[in-house]
């Protein structure tokens, strides 16, 4: 069975600071990688996915994430945060292939940036 | 092209009553998953149709059932509400990849 960590469920950084945000997974085949970003009130956009290709993934809003398989980890980060940043991130995890594509979420961690 | 939408966006029901939930999938895509979001939680899967079949079912009781039309577009149905079945419900499309685009959900208030 596939499963997230995200450890931390608030955490602040100041505006210009670096933004790490951490996910660890457990799957029993080569797992598929992806980090959402919820709105308030609003439903869940891709920020970025790992799919066995390169491991450091660039998303949008300069984010990105390293796939480490020796620690099983996917951490989101991003060099300097900006205030638009303050939102709820969820790291998921899926093993299925095309047609069979269940996610598996964290319980998320909410971003709060300090002026 | 318009993004996946769902209806109704909010709705309030009481304990026992019965409730379905509409999701019009990304053109071209036809896999359709949903997912159950209680507030402060991740997304909990419930069902995925992909071609009108059934793929996948999540940990969740008989009161839910899900369909998939020819169309691609998908009912969410629950049965017999209960408090708990509070959440923002998700719909999300795909075409393949493992990549899945949502909706901005139903926001269910059961009283």
């Amino acid at each position: 069975a596939q499963s997230v960590t995200q450890l931390g469920s608030h955490v602040s950084v100041s505006e210009g600071a670096l933004v790490l945000l951490r996910c660890n997974y457990s799957s029993s085949v080569p797992p598929y990688l992806f980090w959402y970003v919820q709105y308030p009130n609003q439903g869940l956009q891709l920020l970025l996915k790992y799919t066995s290709a390169a491991t450091l993934v660039k998303g949008i809003n300069g984010f990105e994430a390293e796939f480490k398989k020796s620690e099983t980890s996917f951490h989101l980060t991003k060099p300097s945060a900006h205030m638009s940043d303050a939102d709820e991130y969820f790291c998921a995890v899926s093993e299925g292939s095309q047609g069979n594509e269940k996610l598996t979420f964290g319980t998320g961690t909410r971003l709060t940036i300090i002026p | 092209d318009a993004g996946v939408t769902q209806s109704p966006t909010h709705l309030i029901k009481t304990r026992g009553q019965h409730v379905t939930l509409r999701c019009s999938p990304i053109s071209g895509h036809k896999s359709v998953s949903w997912y159950q979001q209680v507030l402060g939680q991740g997304p909990q899967f419930i069902f995925q149709y992909y071609e009108k079949e059934e793929r996948g079912r999540g940990n969740f009781p008989d009161r839910f059932s899900a369909r998939q039309f020819p169309n691609y577009s998908s009912e969410l149905n629950v049965n017999a509400l209960l408090l708990g079945d509070s959440a923002l419900y998700l719909c999300a499309s795909s075409f393949g990849f493992n990549e899945q685009f949502f909706g901005p959900g139903t926001r269910l208030t059961v009283l």
